[in-house]
């Protein structure tokens, strides 16, 4: 079946733009993960839903990172005026269940750069 | 909170050498471990997982992990490495909900 779709794949923003970044997740999953990649990085917890609620947002970095899943599926991460430092990948992952009853099932991701 | 460290962040090795891969993790209660890997070009996939059970967990592709809770480890071990085993192996922990990643290690095979 299908996995994990992110888009774009490839994002580019000037400094100070607002960027959304998209993911669907499998079908029925339940769980849904945002994590940051940086070069050389592992990836970094930003947030997590169980269907619509966000159980934990202790990652987002700053005030400026938002993300929703209005109906417990397809999910946005939004970054308002975007800064050099949010140049990375950014990975959605999914899970059937809760994260302690099934692994994660990972996106291709999108990289963002900003310039 | 929870960690992970992994240890080599860059390993080469030839075709048909065995392969350890140290992971540790720091968190005080029950933690389910996992190791993904990802191939060039591709998105991370689970390699293998414990939840529970046998300490010693075998995934895909002849590797397995053997969780040591005296020691908070989980290596990752392979008898005979290939050269597609080349990619970039992470060690994750998930202890309530969060799922912590390590920083990863590449793995070079050289034919």
């Amino acid at each position: 079946g299908a996995g994990v779709s992110q888009s774009p794949r490839y994002k580019v923003a000037k400094r100070g733009q607002d960027v959304a970044l998209r993911c669907d997740p499998i079908s029925g999953h339940v769980s849904l993960f945002w994590y940051q990649q940086a070069l050389g990085q592992g990836p970094e917890f930003l947030t997590y839903f169980q269907n619509e609620a966000q159980l934990d947002k202790s990652g987002l970095p700053s005030d400026r990172f938002f993300a929703e899943r209005p109906e417990g599926s397809v999910s946005t991460l939004k970054i308002q005026r975007t800064q050099q430092e949010d140049s990375a990948v950014y990975l959605c992952a999914s899970s059937a269940q809760g994260p302690n009853n099934s692994p994660l099932h990972f996106g291709n991701g999108t990289r963002l750069t900003v310039t | 909170a929870q960690s992970v460290s992994q240890h080599n962040h860059h390993v080469i090795l030839s075709e048909a050498a065995s392969l350890e891969l140290g992971c540790n993790y720091s968190y005080g209660g029950t933690v389910n471990l996992f190791w993904y890997v990802q191939y060039p070009g591709q998105h991370l996939q689970l390699l293998l997982k414990y939840f529970s059970g046998d300490p010693l967990v075998k995934g895909i592709k002849g590797f397995e992990a053997e969780f040591i809770k005296s020691k908070f480890s989980f290596n990752l071990r392979k008898p005979s490495v290939q050269w597609s085993d080349t990619a970039e192996y992470f060690c994750a922990v998930n202890g309530y909900q969060k799922v912590t990643f390590g920083i990863g290690t590449k793995l070079q095979v050289i034919p």
